[in-house]
């Protein structure tokens, strides 16, 4: 059974880059689509972007001007990066995977971390 | 206009078969898409329920039971997970999901209170 676990820093000052890790364990990092989904404290969610092991990235439009996926396959990890960030990128951000490549029965998301609090503050 | 509205909150007795709706903006046609429906409970990662577009093409999820079912009403252009025989434990946040252009929307949460 897939586990995904986040890990970065929990504060980031205002106007830096935000980090973060998602290591992969018990399955093949080959052959699924890896995500970044955010939630502010009380509020629903917001899927940031994905990465599939070509290289194919997709984003929020929203958010594709300040984000970068990215996925290590040696490591079984995946990133995300968000530059410039502000308060209002204060969330707890969850890794998950999903879909797997060319199985149309899978286009959602089976398998989540627990989820990383990052806070933006100075 | 948010691209897919559920109502804030709803209440309901254990036992009786509440429906929680999407609906989709204006100019979007709810028989296209495939609606997705996930369950968060306090301090946890959502959970997929089901998928929905006709009953010819749905899905539940692994080990989520029968009694979670997804449909549509096209007057009000809208997606609906019924939830039959209301438990205690189904108390929770639900959330739909749709794919557009290889990006996901998330509709903004309902929280379903067991009274």
């Amino acid at each position: 059974q897939v586990q995904l676990q986040e890990s970065g820093p929990g504060l980031v000052k205002p106007s830096e880059t935000l980090s973060l890790t998602c290591s992969v364990s018990g399955d093949s990092i080959n052959s699924y689509f890896w995500n970044w989904i955010r939630q502010p404290a009380g509020k629903g969610l917001e899927w940031i972007g994905r990465v599939y092991p070509s290289g194919t990235t997709n984003y929020n439009p929203s958010l594709k001007s300040r984000v970068t996926v990215s996925l290590d396959t040696s490591r079984d990890q995946f990133s995300l990066k968000l530059t410039s960030v502000t308060a209002a990128d204060t969330a707890v951000y969850y890794c998950a995977r999903g879909p797997q490549a060319g199985n149309s029965n899978t286009w959602y998301f089976d398998s989540w971390g627990q989820g990383t609090l990052v806070t933006v503050s100075s | 206009q948010a691209v897919l509205t559920q109502p804030s909150s709803l209440s309901a007795s254990p036992g009786s078969s509440p429906s929680l709706t999407c609906t989709l903006r204006s100019g979007m046609n709810v028989g296209t898409y495939r609606i997705y429906w996930y369950q968060q409970k306090p301090g946890s990662p959502p959970q997929y329920l089901l998928r929905y577009k006709s009953d010819s093409d749905k899905q539940q999820g692994s080990g989520v039971p029968s009694r979670f079912s997804g449909s549509k009403d096209a007057s009000a252009n809208a997606g609906i997970l019924l939830i039959s025989g209301l438990q205690s434990e189904d108390e929770a946040d639900y959330y739909c999901m749709i794919w557009q252009s290889n990006a996901v929307i998330f509709g903004g949460g309902t929280k379903l209170t067991v009274l």
